[in-house]
């Protein structure tokens, strides 16, 4: 019973590389979900998917693109990583009631 | 979405239950609490939700005051696996209004031998 899976776990990236976060879910929920972690800041929302073959902004989108491939995956794309995205980056997914997420275990970026 | 209020941190010995509180006066009629929690350095886990009525599943049990301006999440007897960050969010339901959930900063809640 896998739920939300996230890769890699871990990346460290120089400045102006680019790179993709993967999301995959098997719960067959139509909302996916991209936030990010920083001390201090709490999660704030970068991008979701309210349903298969749509995506909006979230609170945070600047420097980030997303694509949602199929119902499963939810990819997060970083074109030129920039130290400001140093960052936890956690994939999310809900169901018929949005407001219970089930949640990865994250992706642990540096960005020197 | 209505603000919330929480302390910043807890301690509870193991065993005991502990009660995290919650402020959110300006709830709208409409708006459900949510809990979640955050293991260090693992994802968000849902806990409860609820309107007005009491609820209880495995995890926790959820008390509402009559005048939803507060509420209180009881874990009945805290394990060490529960020291968390918990996070206390109030929301309408399946609101399109952003879709992003306002986690805030939380209750920091530790869990003592």
């Amino acid at each position: 019973n896998a739920g939300v899976t996230q890769t890699p776990k871990f990346q460290v990236l120089k400045t102006g590389q680019s790179m993709t976060l993967q999301c995959a879910q098997d719960m067959n929920h139509n909302s996916m979900y991209w936030y990010r972690q920083d001390p201090g800041m709490g999660l704030r929302l970068i991008y979701y998917s309210a349903s298969e073959g749509t995506t909006d902004k979230g609170e945070v989108p600047n420097g980030y693109n997303v694509s949602r491939l199929n119902k499963r995956e939810f990819s997060l794309r970083l074109e030129s990583a920039a130290p400001s995205q140093t960052s936890v980056y956690f994939c999310a997914s809900s169901g018929r009631r949005l407001e219970k997420l089930f949640f990865g275990s994250g992706t642990q970026l540096s960005v020197l | 979405d209505a603000k919330t209020t929480q302390p910043t941190s807890m301690d509870c010995a193991e065993g005991r239950a502990a009660n995290l509180p919650c402020n959110h006066s300006t709830i709208s009629g409409n708006e459900y609490v949510y809990w979640y929690r955050q293991i260090h350095s693992q994802g968000p886990q849902y806990i409860i939700h609820g309107l007005k009525n009491n609820e209880t599943n495995e995890m926790a049990s959820l008390i509402i005051t009559e005048d939803r301006k507060s509420s209180t999440l009881i874990l009945p007897h805290a394990t060490l696996r529960d020291t968390a960050v918990y996070y206390c969010i109030v929301r309408v339901p399946n609101s399109n209004s952003g879709y992003a959930l306002n986690f805030g900063k939380g209750t920091s809640l530790l869990v003592t031998p």
